[in-house]
């Protein structure tokens, strides 16, 4: 099984909710990411997490907050985005380090700021 | 300037031609090196992956790498319709701080 599965497909809402994004990965994997990819641009790196710890953070702002509750299980939690933050928000895992390390991508929850 | 640099294009082909995508990177630290295929709306789809310089292939898929040059490119044999799709290369040092090209848009007409 290679597939990383990401909830919900989309999301709408305002500036002023609570929301979450979920993904799971079942290959084992140690290392999983998330990704911000605005229209017609490459995905951009915004957490890694190694080994349920946070090894990554690429500078992003405190109202986006990753969680890791366990290998298979990453978070992301969004509270006071603004439209801007509207984007597909891709997950990816990965063996850890080393050779054969290359990332798996889910379908990406396609969020929308109102 | 950027560590990864792509040609956006787009780029259109007819069914049958050999596409030829290239990245070149500025980043020495680079050791790890793949291709990506994305459908309009869909998650990256890892086509190759290598982290030696030389040459690799998968079916109709040759993924070339020359570290000393600090370029990289796909090849797409007998490229058909359902190769259109932008094409991501991806690069990475001994972390897991993986950077991307820009992208290549590919269509393949009948």
């Amino acid at each position: 099984d290679t597939e990383v599965t990401q909830t919900p497909k989309h999301l709408v809402m305002g500036m002023t909710n609570k929301k979450s994004l979920k993904c799971e990965q079942h290959m084992g994997h140690r290392a999983m990411y998330w990704y911000k990819q605005k229209a017609k641009k490459p995905p951009e790196l915004m957490f890694v997490y190694s080994y349920e710890k946070l090894s990554i953070n690429e500078s992003v702002p405190s109202r986006f907050s990753p969680e890791c509750p366990n290998s298979s299980l990453l978070n992301l939690h969004l509270h006071a985005l603004q439209p801007e933050d509207s984007a597909l928000y891709l997950c990816a895992s990965s063996w850890t380090s080393g050779k054969g390390n290359e990332q798996f991508f889910g379908p990406g929850t396609r969020l929308t700021v109102l | 300037q950027k560590e990864v640099e792509q040609d956006p294009g787009p780029l259109s082909v007819p069914e049958g031609a050999i596409v030829s995508l290239n990245c070149t990177y500025s980043n020495s630290a680079f050791q790890y090196f793949m291709w990506y295929r994305q459908y309009s709306r869909k998650g990256p789809e890892l086509l190759m992956y290598t982290y030696s310089s030389g040459n690799k292939e998968d079916g109709r898929f040759t993924a070339q790498v020359d570290k000393s040059s600090k370029y990289i490119s796909l090849f797409i044999r007998d490229s058909q319709p359902s190769d259109s799709a932008t094409y991501l290369c991806a690069m990475r040092g001994i972390y897991n701080d993986m950077r991307f090209g820009a992208g290549t848009r590919l269509t393949v007409k009948p």
